[in-house]
């Protein structure tokens, strides 16, 4: 199984709402990525977790909480977020302990609109 | 991470050599070149990397210049399936990728 699933695909949620985005890989990789991609944008990387600890935070707002429950698993939890949140948020896996190797999956991404 | 700097677009006839230049005139002695390449609404896909040799899989080849200040990816008979943003990335493997524009290749039929 080489592939990194992402759950929902499209997402729509007010400002005052509370939902999450999920993103799963079986491939025994222990690094996972959250990125975000706006519109005709390159994706920009928001958080890295190695081995179930976040390593990574590229100084992103609070309103995004990640959460890595195990090493398959990958949630980013949302709330009171501004309408220029939406964008695509891609989630990628990669191996550790492989330094050359920066050969990140990435899933198809959620597409998130913020009303 | 060191820069890089691609052009914003190219074309390219289908069933012809599709050559992407890529500028990485302050990468440093660890760090990679890594390819990515990102087909419309998708997420973005690895190519290939190399460090100084020039690489090749079955996807494509990548040259790399002798000075390591540039580099070409070569899709040696481009489809139409190969029209994306090709994204031209260095890194030391510090689990950070930092995705510049990128170059959006059309191919012609």
């Amino acid at each position: 199984d080489t592939e990194v699933t992402q759950t929902p695909k499209h997402l729509v949620m007010g400002m005052t709402n509370k939902k999450s985005l999920k993103c799963e890989q079986h491939m025994g990789h222990r690094a996972m990525y959250w990125y975000k991609q706006k519109a005709k944008k390159p994706p920009e990387l928001m958080f890295v977790y190695s081995y179930e600890k976040l390593s990574i935070n590229e100084s992103v707002p609070s309103r995004f909480s990640p959460e890595c429950p195990n090493s398959s698993l990958l949630n980013l939890h949302l709330h009171a977020l501004q309408p220029e949140d939406s964008a695509l948020y891609l989630c990628a896996s990669s191996h550790l302990g492989l330094a050359e190797v920066n050969e990140q999956f990435f899933g198809p991404g959620t597409r998130l609109t913020v009303l | 991470d060191a820069k890089t700097t691609q052009p914003t677009s190219m074309d390219c006839a289908e069933g012809r050599a599709a050559n992407l230049p890529c500028n990485h005139s302050t990468i440093s002695g660890n760090e990679y070149v890594y390819w990515y390449r990102q087909i419309h609404s998708q997420g973005p896909q690895y190519i290939i990397h190399g460090l100084k040799n020039n690489e090749t899989n079955e996807m494509a080849s990548l040259i790399i210049t002798e000075d390591r200040k540039s580099s070409t990816l070569i899709l040696p008979h481009a489809t139409l399936r190969d029209t994306a943003v090709y994204y031209c990335i260095v890194s030391g493997g510090n689990e950070k990728l930092t995705f510049g524009t990128g170059t959006r290749l059309t191919i012609i039929p």
